[in-house]
Protein backbone atom coordinates (compact mmCIF):
# COMPACT_ATOMS: atom_id res chain seq x y z
CA UNK A 1 0.00 0.00 0.00
CA UNK A 2 1.31 3.09 -0.84
CA UNK A 3 1.16 5.72 2.33
CA UNK A 4 2.78 8.72 0.83
CA UNK A 5 1.21 11.19 -1.98
CA UNK A 6 3.45 13.73 -3.75
CA UNK A 7 3.24 16.46 -5.34
CA UNK A 8 4.00 17.38 -8.01
CA UNK A 9 4.87 14.15 -9.93
CA UNK A 10 7.59 16.46 -11.90
CA UNK A 11 9.36 19.63 -11.57
CA UNK A 12 11.58 21.32 -13.80
CA UNK A 13 13.94 24.37 -12.65
CA UNK A 14 17.11 26.59 -13.89
CA UNK A 15 19.81 26.20 -11.80
CA UNK A 16 20.07 28.66 -9.18
CA UNK A 17 16.36 28.17 -8.38
CA UNK A 18 14.42 26.96 -5.36
CA UNK A 19 12.90 23.07 -5.58
CA UNK A 20 9.79 22.37 -2.91
CA UNK A 21 8.04 18.86 -3.60
CA UNK A 22 5.12 18.50 -1.28
CA UNK A 23 4.00 14.92 0.64
CA UNK A 24 1.09 13.86 2.29
CA UNK A 25 0.36 10.57 4.06
CA UNK A 26 -2.71 8.93 5.50
CA UNK A 27 -1.94 7.69 8.93
CA UNK A 28 -0.18 8.62 12.28
CA UNK A 29 3.05 8.58 12.09
CA UNK A 30 6.99 8.35 14.32
CA UNK A 31 8.61 9.65 11.66
CA UNK A 32 8.94 10.92 8.45
CA UNK A 33 11.99 10.54 6.04
CA UNK A 34 13.02 11.69 2.83
CA UNK A 35 15.29 10.07 -0.05
CA UNK A 36 16.76 10.32 -3.00
CA UNK A 37 17.14 8.62 -5.97
CA UNK A 38 19.50 8.95 -8.56
CA UNK A 39 18.57 7.24 -12.01
CA UNK A 40 19.46 3.24 -11.92
CA UNK A 41 20.63 3.85 -8.22
CA UNK A 42 20.09 3.03 -4.67
CA UNK A 43 18.31 5.41 -2.57
CA UNK A 44 19.94 7.98 -0.65
CA UNK A 45 18.44 9.26 2.98
CA UNK A 46 18.67 13.07 3.06
CA UNK A 47 16.22 14.00 6.61
CA UNK A 48 14.30 12.19 8.93
CA UNK A 49 12.14 14.37 11.11
CA UNK A 50 10.39 13.43 13.87
CA UNK A 51 6.50 13.39 14.85
CA UNK A 52 7.39 15.68 17.34
CA UNK A 53 9.75 18.57 15.15
CA UNK A 54 7.84 20.94 12.98
CA UNK A 55 11.40 21.83 10.32
CA UNK A 56 14.72 20.09 10.18
CA UNK A 57 17.66 21.54 7.98
CA UNK A 58 20.45 20.00 6.46
CA UNK A 59 22.80 22.53 4.04
CA UNK A 60 20.84 23.21 1.61
CA UNK A 61 17.62 21.54 2.16
CA UNK A 62 14.99 22.33 4.67
CA UNK A 63 12.09 19.69 5.74
CA UNK A 64 8.69 21.31 7.00
CA UNK A 65 5.99 18.46 8.90
CA UNK A 66 2.55 19.26 9.49
CA UNK A 67 1.36 16.08 11.41
CA UNK A 68 -2.58 17.92 11.79
CA UNK A 69 -2.68 18.12 8.31
CA UNK A 70 -0.48 15.01 7.55
CA UNK A 71 1.87 16.68 4.71
CA UNK A 72 5.45 17.41 4.59
CA UNK A 73 7.63 19.55 2.37
CA UNK A 74 11.24 19.35 0.89
CA UNK A 75 12.62 22.88 0.17
CA UNK A 76 15.93 22.43 -2.18
CA UNK A 77 17.29 25.96 -1.88
CA UNK A 78 19.74 26.99 -4.71
CA UNK A 79 19.50 24.04 -7.09
CA UNK A 80 22.25 22.91 -8.95
CA UNK A 81 21.91 20.62 -12.10
CA UNK A 82 23.71 17.57 -9.48
CA UNK A 83 20.59 18.21 -7.68
CA UNK A 84 18.98 16.11 -10.86
CA UNK A 85 17.45 12.68 -9.03
CA UNK A 86 13.45 11.78 -8.26
CA UNK A 87 12.18 12.34 -4.24
CA UNK A 88 10.42 9.93 -2.22
CA UNK A 89 9.13 11.12 1.42
CA UNK A 90 8.44 7.33 3.33
CA UNK A 91 7.05 7.39 6.90
CA UNK A 92 7.16 4.30 9.14
CA UNK A 93 3.64 4.58 9.80
CA UNK A 94 3.61 4.69 13.96
CA UNK A 95 4.46 0.31 13.66
CA UNK A 96 7.89 0.60 15.16
CA UNK A 97 8.93 -2.27 13.25
CA UNK A 98 10.92 0.36 10.96
CA UNK A 99 9.10 -0.88 7.78
CA UNK A 100 8.48 2.26 5.43
CA UNK A 101 5.93 3.12 3.46
CA UNK A 102 7.03 5.68 -0.10
CA UNK A 103 5.48 7.61 -2.14
CA UNK A 104 5.65 7.72 -5.43
CA UNK A 105 8.15 10.08 -6.17
CA UNK A 106 8.76 13.76 -7.71
CA UNK A 107 11.05 13.44 -10.67
CA UNK A 108 13.19 16.97 -10.07
CA UNK A 109 15.23 18.17 -13.08
CA UNK A 110 17.56 21.41 -12.71
CA UNK A 111 18.49 22.67 -15.98
CA UNK A 112 22.26 24.16 -16.23
CA UNK B 1 34.63 0.69 3.90
CA UNK B 2 31.18 0.08 5.67
CA UNK B 3 27.59 -0.48 3.59
CA UNK B 4 25.72 -2.74 2.03
CA UNK B 5 26.24 -4.63 -1.42
CA UNK B 6 23.89 -6.27 -3.82
CA UNK B 7 24.71 -8.78 -6.48
CA UNK B 8 24.39 -9.27 -9.31
CA UNK B 9 24.06 -5.88 -10.91
CA UNK B 10 21.85 -7.46 -13.61
CA UNK B 11 20.25 -10.71 -13.68
CA UNK B 12 18.62 -12.35 -16.68
CA UNK B 13 16.19 -15.51 -15.73
CA UNK B 14 13.91 -17.10 -17.92
CA UNK B 15 10.08 -17.96 -16.85
CA UNK B 16 10.01 -20.59 -14.57
CA UNK B 17 13.43 -20.24 -12.88
CA UNK B 18 14.36 -20.01 -9.37
CA UNK B 19 16.68 -16.74 -8.76
CA UNK B 20 18.50 -15.53 -6.00
CA UNK B 21 19.45 -11.87 -4.99
CA UNK B 22 22.09 -11.35 -2.65
CA UNK B 23 22.53 -8.65 0.20
CA UNK B 24 25.55 -8.14 2.56
CA UNK B 25 25.78 -5.64 4.59
CA UNK B 26 29.02 -4.46 7.17
CA UNK B 27 27.14 -2.17 9.12
CA UNK B 28 26.14 -4.32 12.01
CA UNK B 29 22.49 -3.18 11.54
CA UNK B 30 20.00 -5.66 13.14
CA UNK B 31 17.40 -4.84 10.33
CA UNK B 32 17.27 -6.02 6.57
CA UNK B 33 14.68 -5.32 4.05
CA UNK B 34 13.91 -5.99 0.55
CA UNK B 35 12.16 -3.70 -1.96
CA UNK B 36 10.51 -3.73 -5.20
CA UNK B 37 10.71 -0.57 -7.55
CA UNK B 38 8.39 -0.90 -10.90
CA UNK B 39 9.35 2.11 -13.52
CA UNK B 40 8.22 5.62 -12.58
CA UNK B 41 7.09 4.21 -9.49
CA UNK B 42 7.88 3.84 -5.11
CA UNK B 43 8.83 1.43 -3.49
CA UNK B 44 7.24 -1.61 -2.52
CA UNK B 45 7.86 -3.85 1.04
CA UNK B 46 8.58 -7.80 -0.22
CA UNK B 47 9.83 -8.75 3.48
CA UNK B 48 11.68 -7.59 6.62
CA UNK B 49 13.94 -8.86 9.02
CA UNK B 50 14.30 -7.25 12.38
CA UNK B 51 16.68 -9.70 13.57
CA UNK B 52 18.42 -12.72 12.60
CA UNK B 53 16.50 -15.86 12.11
CA UNK B 54 13.59 -13.98 12.06
CA UNK B 55 11.56 -12.39 9.06
CA UNK B 56 7.90 -11.00 8.37
CA UNK B 57 5.68 -10.47 4.98
CA UNK B 58 5.73 -6.97 3.32
CA UNK B 59 3.05 -5.63 1.39
CA UNK B 60 3.98 -8.01 -2.08
CA UNK B 61 5.87 -11.69 -0.06
CA UNK B 62 3.80 -13.66 -2.41
CA UNK B 63 6.42 -15.28 -4.92
CA UNK B 64 9.34 -14.25 -3.24
CA UNK B 65 11.47 -16.24 0.14
CA UNK B 66 14.28 -14.83 2.13
CA UNK B 67 16.27 -15.99 4.90
CA UNK B 68 18.17 -14.54 7.27
CA UNK B 69 20.62 -17.36 8.82
CA UNK B 70 23.13 -14.65 9.38
CA UNK B 71 23.38 -10.99 10.32
CA UNK B 72 25.35 -9.42 8.00
CA UNK B 73 23.23 -11.78 5.10
CA UNK B 74 19.47 -11.32 3.78
CA UNK B 75 19.42 -13.38 0.06
CA UNK B 76 15.85 -12.55 -1.42
CA UNK B 77 15.05 -15.78 -3.59
CA UNK B 78 12.53 -14.46 -6.89
CA UNK B 79 10.37 -17.93 -7.12
CA UNK B 80 8.48 -19.22 -10.16
CA UNK B 81 5.29 -18.58 -8.67
CA UNK B 82 6.25 -14.66 -8.76
CA UNK B 83 3.84 -13.69 -11.88
CA UNK B 84 5.86 -10.30 -13.02
CA UNK B 85 9.37 -10.36 -11.67
CA UNK B 86 11.09 -8.07 -14.16
CA UNK B 87 11.64 -5.08 -11.47
CA UNK B 88 14.73 -3.27 -9.80
CA UNK B 89 15.16 -4.82 -6.37
CA UNK B 90 16.63 -2.65 -3.60
CA UNK B 91 17.92 -4.14 -0.24
CA UNK B 92 18.29 -2.07 2.65
CA UNK B 93 19.59 -2.23 6.38
CA UNK B 94 18.34 0.00 9.64
CA UNK B 95 19.74 0.42 12.95
CA UNK B 96 17.59 1.36 16.61
CA UNK B 97 18.59 4.12 18.87
CA UNK B 98 16.23 4.08 22.50
CA UNK B 99 13.85 1.31 20.61
CA UNK B 100 13.20 4.19 17.65
CA UNK B 101 14.62 2.89 14.01
CA UNK B 102 17.02 5.36 12.21
CA UNK B 103 17.06 5.70 8.28
CA UNK B 104 17.77 3.18 6.08
CA UNK B 105 20.51 2.55 4.44
CA UNK B 106 20.25 0.97 0.28
CA UNK B 107 22.11 -1.10 -1.50
CA UNK B 108 23.22 0.00 -5.37
CA UNK B 109 20.14 -2.55 -6.42
CA UNK B 110 19.68 -5.56 -8.69
CA UNK B 111 17.67 -4.94 -12.20
CA UNK B 112 15.96 -8.36 -12.95
CA UNK B 113 14.95 -9.26 -16.00
CA UNK B 114 12.59 -12.06 -17.51
CA UNK B 115 13.65 -13.23 -20.74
Amino acid sequence: SQQGEEDPQALSIQEGENATMNCSYKTSINNLQWYRQNSGRGLVHLILIRSNEREKHSGRLRVTLDTSKKSSSLLITASRAADTASYFCATDGSSNTGKLIFGQGTTLQVKP
Amino acid sequence: DGGITQSPKYLFRKEGQNVTLSCEQNLNHDAMYWYRQDPGQGLRLIYYSQIVNDFQKGDIAEGYSVSREKKESFPLTVTSAQKNPTAFYLCASSTRTSGAYNEQFFGPGTRLTVL
